[in-house]
């Protein structure tokens, strides 16, 4: 079966140091993938998107994320994390084919310290 | 831009009643999706419609059904609600290609009783 895992349920981090969240995938193919982010009460919202090329993106609000095929990851980082950047974030993934059904990992609900 | 609209905020139901959540989007997008969130499970998918007038079952259907009513809206419809769908619903759009990211409503809070 696919799945996307994160493997942290929360990270800690003080404000202006950088930030890494986890994630891994198990997708047949070659998979497209996405990180979201999830503040309190509202929606998901999109960060940013692997689909080919460079392996390292870049997104919303100075957040970039690193695909690793050989190691199946894709994780978010952020050179120097913000009180603001506190929420919770989603990983996801398809399968690159040709519907746009997403799986997605179990967040992982960041903490920034001031 | 209004983008994902979902009706209602929140809703409490007792084991047996039915209701409707109703989504709209205003984007023009040709997919519509259905998911819950539930605490350590992430999103699953429910349902989702690549197009005007398709739909198609997703990781958890089972005690739900849905309508395309057109290119805007899509609706999500408890027949008999029981506890084990208390949750959040969050309806999203796309465009079609599986490179496009989701746009989230802002979800529909769910208590059955």
């Amino acid at each position: 079966a696919q799945s996307v895992a994160q493997p942290e349920d929360q990270v800690n981090v003080a404000e202006g140091n950088p930030l890494t969240v986890k994630c891994t995938y198990s997708v047949s193919g070659n998979p497209y993938l996405f990180w979201y982010v999830q503040y309190p009460n509202r929606g998901l919202q999109f960060l940013l998107k692997y689909i080919t090329g460079d392996n390292l993106v870049k997104g919303s609000y100075g957040f970039e994320a690193e695909f690793n095929k050989s190691q199946t990851s894709f994780h978010l980082k952020k050179p120097s994390a913000l009180v603001s950047d506190s929420a919770l974030y989603f990983c996801a993934a398809n399968d690159g084919g040709a519907t746009n059904k997403l799986i997605f990992g179990t967040g992982t609900l960041l903490a920034v310290q001031p | 831009n209004a983008g994902v609209t979902q009706t209602p905020k929140f809703q409490v139901l007792k084991t047996g009643q039915s209701m409707t959540l109703q989504c709209a989007q205003d984007m023009n997008h040709n997919s519509m999706y259905w998911y819950r969130q539930d605490p350590g499970m992430g999103l699953r998918l429910i349902y989702y419609s690549a197009s005007e007038g398709t739909t198609d079952k997703g990781e958890v259907p089972n005690g739900y059904n849905v309508s395309r009513l057109n290119k805007r809206e899509f609706s999500l419809r408890l027949e008999s609600a029981a506890p084990s769908q208390t949750s959040v619903y969050f309806c999203a759009s796309s465009e079609t290609t599986s490179n496009s990211p989701l746009h989230f409503g802002n979800g529909t809070r769910l208590t059955v009783t």
